[in-house]
Protein backbone atom coordinates (compact mmCIF):
# COMPACT_ATOMS: atom_id res chain seq x y z
CA UNK A 1 0.00 0.00 0.00
CA UNK A 2 1.37 3.70 -0.63
CA UNK A 3 1.95 5.26 2.14
CA UNK A 4 1.92 9.02 0.95
CA UNK A 5 0.36 10.78 -1.78
CA UNK A 6 1.97 13.43 -3.58
CA UNK A 7 0.12 16.56 -4.73
CA UNK A 8 -0.10 17.73 -7.61
CA UNK A 9 0.12 14.23 -9.43
CA UNK A 10 0.74 16.81 -12.76
CA UNK A 11 3.12 20.34 -12.66
CA UNK A 12 3.67 21.94 -15.70
CA UNK A 13 5.68 25.23 -15.63
CA UNK A 14 8.13 27.58 -17.93
CA UNK A 15 11.97 27.43 -17.36
CA UNK A 16 12.79 29.48 -14.78
CA UNK A 17 9.74 29.12 -12.50
CA UNK A 18 10.00 27.48 -9.20
CA UNK A 19 8.21 24.38 -8.87
CA UNK A 20 6.69 23.12 -5.42
CA UNK A 21 5.62 19.67 -4.48
CA UNK A 22 3.72 18.19 -1.62
CA UNK A 23 3.55 15.04 -0.17
CA UNK A 24 1.42 13.72 2.91
CA UNK A 25 1.93 10.69 4.95
CA UNK A 26 0.13 8.63 7.40
CA UNK A 27 2.71 6.86 10.23
CA UNK A 28 5.25 7.96 12.35
CA UNK A 29 8.48 8.06 10.36
CA UNK A 30 12.28 8.27 10.93
CA UNK A 31 13.26 10.05 7.68
CA UNK A 32 11.55 11.24 5.04
CA UNK A 33 13.22 11.41 0.98
CA UNK A 34 12.63 12.83 -1.92
CA UNK A 35 13.60 10.18 -5.18
CA UNK A 36 13.61 11.58 -9.36
CA UNK A 37 13.29 8.87 -12.10
CA UNK A 38 13.34 9.33 -15.59
CA UNK A 39 11.70 8.11 -17.78
CA UNK A 40 10.76 4.92 -15.82
CA UNK A 41 14.21 4.07 -15.15
CA UNK A 42 15.89 3.79 -12.11
CA UNK A 43 14.90 6.28 -8.67
CA UNK A 44 17.41 8.85 -7.93
CA UNK A 45 18.00 10.30 -4.66
CA UNK A 46 17.61 14.01 -4.23
CA UNK A 47 17.93 14.64 -0.53
CA UNK A 48 16.69 13.29 2.92
CA UNK A 49 15.39 14.99 5.96
CA UNK A 50 15.41 13.55 9.50
CA UNK A 51 12.28 13.25 11.41
CA UNK A 52 13.70 15.93 14.12
CA UNK A 53 14.71 18.21 11.45
CA UNK A 54 12.23 20.77 10.12
CA UNK A 55 13.83 22.33 6.72
CA UNK A 56 17.25 21.09 4.78
CA UNK A 57 18.63 22.75 1.55
CA UNK A 58 20.49 20.91 -0.99
CA UNK A 59 21.60 23.34 -4.50
CA UNK A 60 18.41 24.55 -5.98
CA UNK A 61 16.03 21.93 -3.94
CA UNK A 62 14.59 23.10 -0.57
CA UNK A 63 12.84 20.46 1.51
CA UNK A 64 10.87 21.05 4.50
CA UNK A 65 9.02 18.69 6.84
CA UNK A 66 6.10 19.18 9.19
CA UNK A 67 5.63 15.90 11.61
CA UNK A 68 2.55 17.27 13.26
CA UNK A 69 1.02 17.78 10.21
CA UNK A 70 2.49 14.49 8.31
CA UNK A 71 3.75 16.64 5.38
CA UNK A 72 6.39 17.72 3.36
CA UNK A 73 7.08 20.01 0.42
CA UNK A 74 9.82 19.91 -2.15
CA UNK A 75 10.74 23.60 -3.75
CA UNK A 76 12.70 23.18 -6.94
CA UNK A 77 13.92 26.58 -7.91
CA UNK A 78 14.77 28.25 -11.09
CA UNK A 79 13.81 25.11 -12.65
CA UNK A 80 15.29 23.70 -16.55
CA UNK A 81 13.72 21.42 -18.39
CA UNK A 82 16.37 18.85 -17.35
CA UNK A 83 14.28 18.94 -13.87
CA UNK A 84 11.12 17.39 -16.06
CA UNK A 85 10.68 13.59 -14.46
CA UNK A 86 8.70 12.04 -11.54
CA UNK A 87 9.32 12.90 -8.38
CA UNK A 88 8.64 10.75 -5.24
CA UNK A 89 8.20 11.10 -1.95
CA UNK A 90 9.57 8.36 0.55
CA UNK A 91 9.40 7.61 4.24
CA UNK A 92 11.46 5.70 5.96
CA UNK A 93 10.77 3.62 8.65
CA UNK A 94 11.76 0.19 11.35
CA UNK A 95 15.13 -0.75 11.74
CA UNK A 96 16.66 -1.23 8.10
CA UNK A 97 14.78 2.08 7.04
CA UNK A 98 12.27 0.15 4.77
CA UNK A 99 10.55 2.94 1.99
CA UNK A 100 7.11 3.54 1.73
CA UNK A 101 6.52 5.66 -1.40
CA UNK A 102 4.14 8.01 -2.71
CA UNK A 103 2.03 8.27 -6.08
CA UNK A 104 4.57 10.25 -7.39
CA UNK A 105 4.35 14.36 -9.30
CA UNK A 106 5.11 13.94 -12.96
CA UNK A 107 6.32 17.75 -13.39
CA UNK A 108 7.30 18.61 -16.77
CA UNK A 109 9.40 21.82 -17.49
CA UNK A 110 8.84 23.46 -20.73
CA UNK A 111 11.26 26.25 -22.61
CA UNK B 1 25.58 6.32 -11.38
CA UNK B 2 24.76 4.66 -8.00
CA UNK B 3 26.93 2.05 -8.25
CA UNK B 4 24.18 -0.25 -8.04
CA UNK B 5 23.70 -2.48 -10.88
CA UNK B 6 21.26 -5.02 -12.07
CA UNK B 7 20.67 -7.36 -14.45
CA UNK B 8 19.00 -8.30 -17.16
CA UNK B 9 17.41 -5.19 -17.74
CA UNK B 10 14.55 -6.24 -19.83
CA UNK B 11 12.68 -9.61 -19.56
CA UNK B 12 9.94 -11.32 -21.48
CA UNK B 13 8.14 -14.46 -19.38
CA UNK B 14 4.43 -16.16 -19.94
CA UNK B 15 2.42 -17.04 -17.28
CA UNK B 16 3.62 -19.44 -14.27
CA UNK B 17 7.09 -19.82 -15.78
CA UNK B 18 9.68 -18.46 -13.01
CA UNK B 19 12.09 -15.65 -13.33
CA UNK B 20 15.59 -14.69 -11.18
CA UNK B 21 16.47 -11.33 -10.86
CA UNK B 22 19.98 -9.88 -9.62
CA UNK B 23 21.39 -6.63 -8.38
CA UNK B 24 25.22 -6.01 -7.06
CA UNK B 25 24.87 -3.85 -4.49
CA UNK B 26 27.20 -0.21 -3.73
CA UNK B 27 30.53 -1.12 -2.36
CA UNK B 28 30.32 -1.39 1.34
CA UNK B 29 26.52 -1.80 1.74
CA UNK B 30 25.24 -4.60 3.74
CA UNK B 31 21.45 -4.19 3.26
CA UNK B 32 19.82 -4.73 -0.21
CA UNK B 33 16.20 -3.68 -0.59
CA UNK B 34 13.78 -5.10 -3.63
CA UNK B 35 10.43 -2.98 -4.80
CA UNK B 36 8.49 -3.32 -7.53
CA UNK B 37 6.90 -0.69 -9.62
CA UNK B 38 3.66 -1.11 -11.47
CA UNK B 39 3.22 1.52 -14.41
CA UNK B 40 2.01 4.62 -12.81
CA UNK B 41 2.64 4.21 -9.25
CA UNK B 42 5.26 4.45 -7.01
CA UNK B 43 7.46 1.48 -6.25
CA UNK B 44 6.23 -0.91 -3.50
CA UNK B 45 8.72 -2.51 -0.72
CA UNK B 46 9.01 -6.24 -1.20
CA UNK B 47 11.87 -7.47 1.42
CA UNK B 48 15.25 -6.14 2.89
CA UNK B 49 18.01 -8.49 3.53
CA UNK B 50 20.81 -7.39 5.68
CA UNK B 51 23.84 -9.51 5.87
CA UNK B 52 21.93 -12.47 4.26
CA UNK B 53 19.01 -12.36 6.27
CA UNK B 54 15.51 -11.12 5.63
CA UNK B 55 14.72 -7.88 7.28
CA UNK B 56 11.28 -7.51 6.94
CA UNK B 57 8.66 -8.30 3.79
CA UNK B 58 6.01 -5.84 2.61
CA UNK B 59 2.68 -7.48 1.23
CA UNK B 60 3.82 -9.92 -1.26
CA UNK B 61 2.58 -13.64 -1.46
CA UNK B 62 5.70 -16.03 -0.74
CA UNK B 63 6.14 -16.99 -4.51
CA UNK B 64 8.19 -13.64 -4.26
CA UNK B 65 11.89 -14.55 -2.91
CA UNK B 66 15.44 -13.46 -2.38
CA UNK B 67 18.82 -14.17 -1.73
CA UNK B 68 21.52 -12.17 -0.46
CA UNK B 69 25.17 -13.63 -1.27
CA UNK B 70 28.41 -12.99 1.20
CA UNK B 71 28.80 -10.12 -1.19
CA UNK B 72 26.11 -8.41 -0.36
CA UNK B 73 24.53 -8.89 -3.88
CA UNK B 74 21.15 -10.40 -4.07
CA UNK B 75 18.39 -12.06 -6.04
CA UNK B 76 15.15 -11.83 -6.76
CA UNK B 77 12.91 -15.03 -7.21
CA UNK B 78 8.93 -15.08 -8.33
CA UNK B 79 7.76 -18.42 -9.35
CA UNK B 80 4.39 -18.91 -11.03
CA UNK B 81 4.43 -15.48 -12.63
CA UNK B 82 1.19 -13.76 -13.08
CA UNK B 83 -0.35 -11.42 -15.43
CA UNK B 84 -0.26 -8.57 -12.61
CA UNK B 85 3.71 -9.10 -12.31
CA UNK B 86 4.67 -7.32 -15.24
CA UNK B 87 6.65 -4.09 -13.52
CA UNK B 88 10.08 -2.69 -13.33
CA UNK B 89 11.90 -4.33 -10.22
CA UNK B 90 14.37 -2.31 -8.73
CA UNK B 91 16.91 -2.88 -6.10
CA UNK B 92 18.30 -0.55 -3.22
CA UNK B 93 21.63 -0.70 -1.36
CA UNK B 94 22.15 1.19 1.69
CA UNK B 95 24.86 1.07 4.81
CA UNK B 96 22.33 0.06 8.34
CA UNK B 97 23.05 3.29 10.40
CA UNK B 98 21.68 4.51 13.17
CA UNK B 99 19.54 8.22 13.59
CA UNK B 100 17.42 7.39 10.71
CA UNK B 101 20.16 8.58 8.15
CA UNK B 102 19.95 5.33 5.91
CA UNK B 103 20.25 6.92 2.01
CA UNK B 104 19.02 3.91 -0.03
CA UNK B 105 20.90 3.92 -3.67
CA UNK B 106 18.85 2.61 -6.10
CA UNK B 107 20.01 0.32 -9.55
CA UNK B 108 18.32 1.26 -13.10
CA UNK B 109 16.07 -1.81 -12.64
CA UNK B 110 14.35 -4.70 -14.45
CA UNK B 111 11.40 -4.37 -16.83
CA UNK B 112 9.89 -7.72 -16.68
CA UNK B 113 6.78 -8.29 -19.05
CA UNK B 114 4.73 -11.55 -17.88
CA UNK B 115 2.61 -12.85 -21.50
Amino acid sequence: SQQGEEDPQALSIQEGENATMNCSYKTSINNLQWYRQNSGRGLVHLILIRSNEREKHSGRLRVTLDTSKKSSSLLITASRAADTASYFCATGTGGGNKLTFGTGTQLKVEL
Amino acid sequence: ETGVTQSPTHLIKTRGQQVTLRCSSQSGHNTVSWYQQALGQGPQFIFQYYREEENGRGNFPPRFSGLQFPNYSSELNVNALELDDSALYLCASSLVASGGRETQYFGPGTRLLVL
